[in-house]
C-alpha cells in the first residue's frame, strides 16, 4: 500500500500569512493526488485535484504542486475561513489512502 | 442538485453487523464510482472501499477486508455498506462519496461530492 506523510502536523498562522503543507507518497504516483479541507463536524471539501488543477468554486489563493513523490499545497494569503484540516489522497492505486492531516490554526 | 443521504448508524456490539445506506439524488447515480470513507473520533481521514459505476469492481482498505461488503443497487440509486464482525476500533463517522470516474480501480478520479456522514459506535 501506497502511504502518504504529511508535514507539519499541524501549524498555527496569521490571517494573510503564506502557508506551505507537504505531502510525500512512499511510491512514484505520478500527479495522481489529490487535496481536501475539512471544517469541524462536516464532510471534507475538494480544492485540488491531479496535482495541481483547481476544483471549480475554489479560490485562487489554493494552489497544489508536485508530482512523482513529493507535493505541496500552499495557501498565498490564509484567511479566517481556511483555518480547516487538510489532507492529501492518492488514486495512483487502491487502497485509496489519505495522509494523516495537517490541522491549520490561528496564531 | 447532488445529494448524498446516509442512513444506518447507531450503537451496536462488538462482533455484531450493521448495514450503513448512502441515498444519492441530483445526478445519474449509475455514472459514477462510489467510495465509503471513514472518521473515528478526533482522527483523520480513512479510506473504506470503492465500487464502480456497475457494481463489477470493489476494493477495500486493509482494516475492513473480510468484514465489510459494499454494494449497490442503480434502480434506487443507494449505495450500501455490509458491515460484519464489528470491531471497537470501527467506530466512526461513516460518509459516501461520489467518485468523479466510473471506473473503481483506475487511476485518477476525485471525490467531489460528500454526504453528512452517520455515526456507528461499536461499544459493548
Amino acid at each position: 500500500d501506497i502511504q502518504l506523510t504529511q508535514s507539519p502536523s499541524s501549524l498555527s498562522a496569521s490571517v494573510g500569512d503564506r502557508v506551505t503543507i507537504t505531502c510525500r507518497a512512499s511510491q512514484y504516483i505520478s500527479s495522481y493526488l489529490n487535496w481536501y479541507q475539512q471544517k469541524p463536524g462536516k464532510a471534507p471539501n475538494l480544492l485540488i485535484y491531479a496535482a495541481s488543477i483547481l476544483q471549480s468554486g475554489v479560490p485562487s489563493r489554493f494552489t497544489g504542486s508536485g508530482s512523482g513523490t513529493d507535493f505541496t499545497l500552499t495557501i498565498s494569503s490564509l484567511q479566517p475561513e481556511d483555518f480547516a484540516t487538510y489532507y492529501c489522497q492518492q488514486t495512483y492505486s487502491t487502497p485509496r489512502t489519505f495522509g494523516q492531516g495537517t490541522k491549520v490554526e490561528i496564531k | 442538485q447532488v445529494r448524498l443521504v446516509e442512513s444506518g448508524g447507531g450503537v451496536v456490539q462488538p462482533g455484531t453487523s450493521l448495514r450503513l445506506s448512502c441515498a444519492a439524488s441530483g445526478f445519474t447515480f449509475s455514472s459514477h464510482a462510489m467510495h465509503w470513507v471513514r472518521q473515528a473520533p478526533g482522527k483523520g481521514l480513512d479510506w473504506v472501499a470503492v465500487m464502480s459505476y456497475d457494481g463489477s469492481n470493489k476494493y477495500y482498505g486493509d482494516s475492513v477486508k473480510g468484514r465489510f461488503s459494499i454494494s449497490r443497487d442503480n434502480s434506487e440509486d443507494t449505495l450500501y455498506l455490509q458491515m460484519n464482525g464489528l470491531k471497537d476500533e470501527d467506530t466512526a463517522v461513516y460518509y459516501c462519496a461520489r467518485d468523479t470516474d466510473i471506473a473503481a480501480g483506475g487511476k485518477g478520479g476525485r471525490l467531489d461530492y460528500w454526504g453528512q456522514g452517520t455515526l456507528v459506535t461499536v461499544s459493548s
